[in-house]
């Protein structure tokens, strides 16, 4: 049983617009939603991150929002640029749980400039 | 600091042979990680440690040992590689506690995980 499901699989934005990648998740003990960047032949890097206390978080052209009672939340990235190809994360997790992760399986963003 | 490195960056074994994949972090991080990543599944938990001695066991345990000898080592071992174990193997580590302005903090580890640069792993 998948605990969290991202969408898309792979997307393709031209540059200056608006890349948009969505989770899901089922438990509601889950009270921590990070999103990943993954660039080829690199580990993942923590780029954002979420509690369900707040229904949105900026930071420069990356958004999360939020949405409790629908138990999803997307990653907004505006303005993309070729330089954000990468493949993107989304996870959550349960306080206590040690710093266990669960993660989404991916979305491979490629931007065209 | 060098952050979190592993060794060997690409390794091919046969069905059946043994192998050991190290993971270092200079960063005196109390917890440790391993996933593993295939195409399509995203990154999936295997073992962890929270400390020097412990380990515990992840969402895909199987097939796989650890060990957390020293504070800043985490390995990975297969007994008896097999196909299904091909993957790119990523190890983390984070921390829960900082000092700032002189008074100790409490620090979410989910909010500090640091991951390495992963190995690839080929198993004929």
């Amino acid at each position: 049983q998948q605990q969290v499901k991202q969408s898309p699989q792979s997307l393709i934005v031209q540059k200056g617009g608006i890349s948009i990648i969505n989770c899901a998740y089922e438990n509601t003990a889950f009270d921590y939603f990070p999103w990943y960047q993954q660039f080829p032949g690199k580990g993942p890097a923590l780029l954002i991150a979420i509690r369900p206390d707040v229904s949105e978080k900026k930071e420069g052209r990356f958004t999360i929002s939020f949405n409790k009672s629908a138990k999803q939340f997307s990653l907004h990235i505006m303005d993309s640029q070729p330089g954000d190809s990468a493949t993107y994360f989304c996870a959550a997790s349960i306080e206590g749980s040690q710093g266990n992760l669960i993660f989404g399986k991916g979305t491979k963003l490629s931007v065209k400039p | 600091n060098a952050g979190v490195t592993q060794t060997p960056k690409f390794r091919v074994l046969k069905t059946g042979q043994s192998m050991t994949l190290l993971c270092a972090q200079d960063m005196n991080h109390e917890y440790m990680y391993w996933y593993r990543q295939d195409p399509g599944m995203g990154l999936r938990l295997i073992h962890y440690s929270v400390g020097e001695g412990t380990t515990a066991k992840g969402e895909v345990p199987d097939g796989y040992n650890v060990s957390r000898l020293k504070k800043q080592n985490f390995l990975l071992g297969l007994e008896s590689a097999a196909p299904s174990q091909t993957s790119v193997y990523f190890c983390a580590s984070s921390f829960f506690a900082g000092v700032h302005d002189g008074a100790r903090q409490t620090i979410d580890p989910r909010e500090t995980q640091y991951f390495g640069p992963g190995t690839r792993l080929l198993v004929l």
